[in-house]
Order: structure tokens, then sequence, then C-alpha cells
């Protein structure tokens, strides 16, 4: 079946250092979402992108789509302690289910 | 403001008994979803629904039903709850089959 893979599973960063996180799906996807969950929280809608190679910004978070469509990223400059949290890709999959990757949890040291 | 409530926030249960989890959305969305999310397995959707009398299993729905007889109630029924349900459950809805989800706060089930 269709899968949603992420990477990396966990990241530490100093406070104001990058982050990136990775999306690949073994299938072709009509759009890629993103979801932010905080500690003890609820996912949160951030973004969807739906054009092969579309970046879009959100103050210091770019996202990306790959050419394929296939893949996605999510880049923070600049982290800051509210960053934390984890971060999950999602696309349709059969059936247009919303199939999600496992996440990637970020860690900000201040 | 529209929202999406579920309830209970938290339940202990025993195994073998029936749990219900209600999901509630005042958004008058057609779409509605439930899912677990375990500790490295991130979220899974156990069923959901794209209207009124419509229900469809997702990739884990062994143990799970789910009814919709309105727009706004889509309940989670364990039939007879077992230990490997211990999770926490997540309603969603959407107003488009691939869009934007808006998700509940959850409810966290242990089943002893």
């Amino acid at each position: 079946g269709q899968q949603v893979m992420q990477i990396p599973q966990y990241q530490h960063v100093q406070e104001g250092e990058d982050f990136t996180t990775y999306c690949n799906s073994s299938t072709t996807l009509s759009n890629i979402q993103w979801y932010k969950q905080r500690p003890g929280g609820h996912p949160v809608f951030l973004i969807q992108l739906v054009k092969s190679g579309e970046v879009k910004k959100q103050k210091r978070l770019t996202f990306q789509f790959g050419e394929a469509k296939k893949n996605s990223s999510l880049h923070i400059t600049a982290t800051q302690t509210t960053d934390v949290g984890t971060y999950f890709c999602a696309g349709p999959g059969r059936d247009d289910k919303i199939i999600f990757g496992k996440g990637t949890r970020l860690h900000i040291l201040p | 403001d529209a929202e999406i409530t579920q309830s209970p926030r938290h339940k202990i249960t025993e195994t073998g008994r029936q749990v219900t989890l209600a999901c509630h959305q005042t958004w008058n969305h057609n779409n509605m979803f439930w899912y677990r999310q375990d500790l490295g397995h991130g979220l899974r959707l156990i069923h959901y629904s794209y209207g009124v009398q419509d229900t469809n299993k997702g990739e884990v729905s062994d143990g799970y039903s789910v009814s919709r007889s309105n727009t706004e109630d889509l309940p989670l029924t364990l039939e007879s709850a077992a230990s490997s349900q211990t999770s926490v459950y997540f309603c969603a809805s959407s107003a488009s089959v691939i869009g934007e989800l808006f998700f509940g706060e959850g409810s966290r089930l242990t089943v002893l």
C-alpha cells in the first residue's frame, strides 16, 4: 500500500539554528499537507501544496513540493522555542484517504 | 466560532468492555475521520465518513465501528476493548475530501 515516510524521526537543534524535515511518498500525490502538533496538543494544519515544484513561505517556514510530486520538505530558519513540536506531512492515498507520515519531533535546546 | 469537540477527553476502561468516543463538529463538514496516535506510528486512520449514512474502513479498523446518522456527529465504538487499543484518539473533519483537516483535542483511552 501507499506509504508516506518522514526523516528524521527526531531532531535536536540549538535555538537559532535551522531545521529541515523531509517527506517521501511511494506514490505521486495530488497534494501534500503539513501539520504541527505541540506537546500534549492536537495536529494543526500549516499549509497545503498542490503544484509540482511549488514553494511557499510562512514567516520563517519554507515548504517545498518536489517536481515529481512524491516528496516535500519543511525548512525552519533560525528556530525559536515556540517551534517545538512534531511536524507531520500528509497526502491523499488510495481512495483519497489522507495518509500521515510518522512525524519529525523537534526539540529546541536553549 | 465553529469547532470540533471530543468526549470524554480521558477514559480508563477494562478489557472486554464496550466504549464509545464522541465527536461533534459545528463546521457543517461532510467529511469526518477518526485517527489513533501511538508513539512510533504517527496518525493512523481508523474509519471515515463522507456524509450521512456513509462509513468506510481505514487502515486499522479491526475492533472499531462508526455510524453517521447526522452531519455533526461521528461516534467511534470499541465493541470489546483490548489493551492494544490503549491510545490517543483524534477526530477530524474537512470541507473537501482531500482538503485541510480540523482536529479535535483528542481522547486518551487506557484499557486495563
